[in-house]
């Protein structure tokens, strides 16, 4: 089975400071990665994804996340954050398992990050 | 180009009823997936439909139950809903199976 770890539950940042929320996953023969971002009363919205290739991917609003295999993480930073960045945020897997079992997409808890100006 | 569109937005229901949910996805993806989030589990996989066929379930008892249509929207039925059912239910649509791209606000089910 796959699994999904946010190690921070809540992350507090003053404005235009630089963050990183945690990502770790339990390994699979094959694996995607994806960040979600979620706003209060909405949906979630896709912020990158890694399906094979470089192992640094840049998303939307600024961020980036790398892949390291070796570590099975996949850190979520951005270099300057802003007060609209306030947000909860998801960590997500989804892979097939070594006897071929369909992709199935796992959630991390999500971290709470707030900018405070 | 419209979003994925789930309706109702709020339904309030009593235990021991049933509910029916509906997700349209965005045009031309034919991939649709379900996810419940509530509090205490967070965000947990339901299914995902591709092509009208159900590709993979998640870890719910058979009351929770789905289809896709040729048009590829998709529907959610829940059957004697009990008060732990209460939840934000997402679904999400995608070109591809396993990559969940974009999703909907969700409908927010209670029940009392």
């Amino acid at each position: 089975a796959q699994s999904v770890t946010q190690l921070d539950s809540q992350v507090p940042v003053f404005e235009e400071a630089p963050v990183e929320l945690r990502c770790n996953y339990s390994s699979s023969v094959s694996v995607y990665l994806f960040w979600y971002v979620q706003y209060p009363n909405q949906g979630l919205q896709l912020l990158l994804k890694y399906l094979s290739g470089s192992t640094l991917v840049k998303g939307i609003n600024g961020f980036e996340a790398e892949f390291n295999k070796s570590q099975t993480s996949f850190h979520l930073r951005k270099p300057s954050v802003h007060i609209s960045d306030t947000a909860e945020y998801f960590c997500a897997v989804s892979g097939r398992g070594s006897r071929g079992s369909n992709y199935k997409l796992t959630f991390g808890k999500g971290t709470l990050l707030t900018v405070n100006p | 180009k419209a979003g994925v569109t789930q309706t109702p937005r709020y339904l309030i229901k009593t235990r021991g009823q049933q509910v029916t949910l509906s997700c349209s996805p965005i045009s031309g993806h034919r991939s649709v997936s379900w996810y419940q989030q509530t509090p205490g589990q967070g965000l947990q996989f339901l299914f995902e439909y591709f092509s009208e066929t159900q590709r993979n379930k998640g870890n719910f008892p058979g009351r929770f139950s789905g289809r896709q249509f040729s048009n590829s929207r998709s529907e959610m039925n829940v059957s004697t809903l009990e008060l732990g059912d209460s939840a934000l239910y997402l679904c999400a649509s995608s070109m591809t199976e396993g990559q969940p791209q974009h999703f909907g606000d969700g409908t927010r089910l209670s029940i009392l």
